[in-house]
């Protein structure tokens, strides 16, 4: 059984649409990242998320993103205008495993989102 | 320096094979180090901490070499499963524990 779920699996936007995507974690923790990957990179860090608020961004965080924790659980990453440079899986991770050291962080299946 | 390099292979193996490969990184004060492997367009899973000068579980064995700034990852006893890509994962200069990635390095396991 996963450990965090995260929904859509697959998104599929125009650009300029707006996008949600969501994380839902098992476990309770303070701490909550978001990374990402384009198809044949490196994964790259985006936000970091600690006791509800936004602890360090990276600079493709820029202001069409934005994450949330609306309702004490589920984790979401909003962007507000995609861009076609935006197609990319996307995954949410923290150290969810009640087994793991804080620094030890376990990764979401990822949504994949295309931008056409 | 890269925060994270990694030898991208690929390394193409035979069964029962050793592998080995290294990975570089510029943070000397790191304390802790990951390897990830990487199955495509699937999610990053943990496959070893390291926190001191190495680890070991089962065929695989992680090395770190602090004054060198570099960690090694030996496969023995090649699996057609091990083939993957293995991600060096190093906490950011940062105290929030984002990680960084190295670009991963491929292993093929060939029947």
């Amino acid at each position: 059984e996963p450990e965090v779920t995260q929904t859509p699996s697959h998104q599929v936007t125009q650009m300029g649409q707006e996008v949600i995507l969501r994380c839902v974690p098992i476990s309770n923790h303070l701490y909550f990242y978001w990374y990402r990957q384009i198809l044949g990179q490196k994964v790259e860090f985006l936000v970091s998320f600690y006791n509800n608020e936004i602890s360090e961004k990276s600079e493709i965080f820029d202001d069409q993103f934005s994450v949330e924790r609306p309702d004490g659980s589920n984790f979401t990453l909003k962007i507000r205008s995609t861009k076609l440079e935006d197609s990319a899986m996307y995954f949410c991770a923290g150290p969810f495993s009640r087994r793991g050291h804080t620094d030890t962080q376990y990764f979401g299946p990822g949504t994949r989102l295309t931008v056409l | 320096r890269k925060e994270v390099e990694q030898d991208p292979g690929p390394f193409n193996v035979p069964e029962g094979a050793t592998v080995a490969f290294n990975c570089t990184y510029s943070n000397s004060a790191s304390q802790s180090f990951f390897w990830y492997r990487q199955d495509c367009r699937k999610e990053p899973k943990l496959l070893m901490s390291v926190y001191s000068s190495g680890n070991e579980d089962g065929r695989f064995t992680a090395q770190l070499n602090r004054a060198s700034q570099y960690i090694s990852l030996l496969i023995r006893d090649s699996k057609l499963s091990d083939s993957a890509t293995y991600l060096c994962v190093v906490p950011s200069r940062s105290n929030d524990y984002k990680l960084s990635f190295g670009a991963g390095t491929t292993v093929t396991v060939r029947a």
